[in-house]
């Protein structure tokens, strides 16, 4: 089973400012990686499959980026509807997907 | 308006039994592939299992299997889960994905609905 691993747990980013957020595989997952954002109470949206392709209706301040084992989600400036839990998920090597433990993006 | 609607959880005592149901309405139910995702209060997400457009193939987590049933009714745009012998461990929010691609990371969620496995 592929190990997804996340990176910071928390991050505190003002409003306007671009925030990285890193989530590794413990080994090739090719570009077959999403990202979701969840809010509290909410169900999980996808924001980026093929590790860089964004879903229909997410904004282009979101772009991910990455193969192999190393990606990274960028929000180029943060708006106030963006502070969530962001997680990563493989689905190159399935069954199982697995997903990482997520990243808390807070306000500072 | 695409919509996935999930009920039947609730409370259960270790060692019962649930049946998870999930309606859907606003895309064509019988071509997408559906799955089980849960998450435990606090955690993170799991996935559960997976069932292809037409039934014919099915996929489980180790942790369930053997336990837990998933099947679909595209004459009734419905998709089940069928959880036996649960176990605390089984507490979580549970919701049902729905995704073109068989394998391919779902695009549309339900709400979910909560299980709670206590005695």
């Amino acid at each position: 089973e592929i190990v997804m691993t996340q990176s910071p747990a928390t991050l505190s980013v003002s409003p306007g400012e671009r925030a990285t957020l890193s989530c590794r595989a413990s080994q090739s997952v090719s570009i077959n990686l999403a990202w979701y954002q969840q809010k509290p109470g909410q169900a999980p949206r996808l924001l980026i499959y093929g590790a860089s392709t964004r879903a229909t209706g997410i904004p282009a301040r979101f772009s991910g980026r990455g193969s192999g084992t190393e990606f990274t989600l960028t929000i180029s400036s943060l708006q106030s509807e963006d502070f969530a839990v962001y997680y990563c998920q493989q689905y190159n090597n399935w069954p199982p997907w697995t997903f990482g433990q997520g990243t808390k993006v807070d306000i500072k | 308006e695409v919509q996935l609607v999930e009920s039947g959880g609730g409370l259960v005592k270790p060692g019962g039994s649930l049946r998870l149901s999930c309606a859907a309405s606003g895309f064509t139910f019988s071509s997408y592939s559906m799955n089980w995702v849960r998450q435990a209060p606090g955690k993170g997400l799991e996935w559960v299992s997976s069932i292809s457009s037409s039934s014919g193939s099915i996929y489980y987590a180790d942790s369930v299997k053997g336990r837990f049933t998933i099947s679909r009714d595209n004459a009734k745009n419905s998709l089940y889960l069928q959880m036996n012998s649960l176990r605390a461990e089984d507490t979580a929010v549970y919701y049902c994905a729905g995704g073109y691609s068989y394998g391919s990371p779902p695009d549309y969620w339900g709400q979910g609905a909560l299980v709670t496995v206590s005695s």
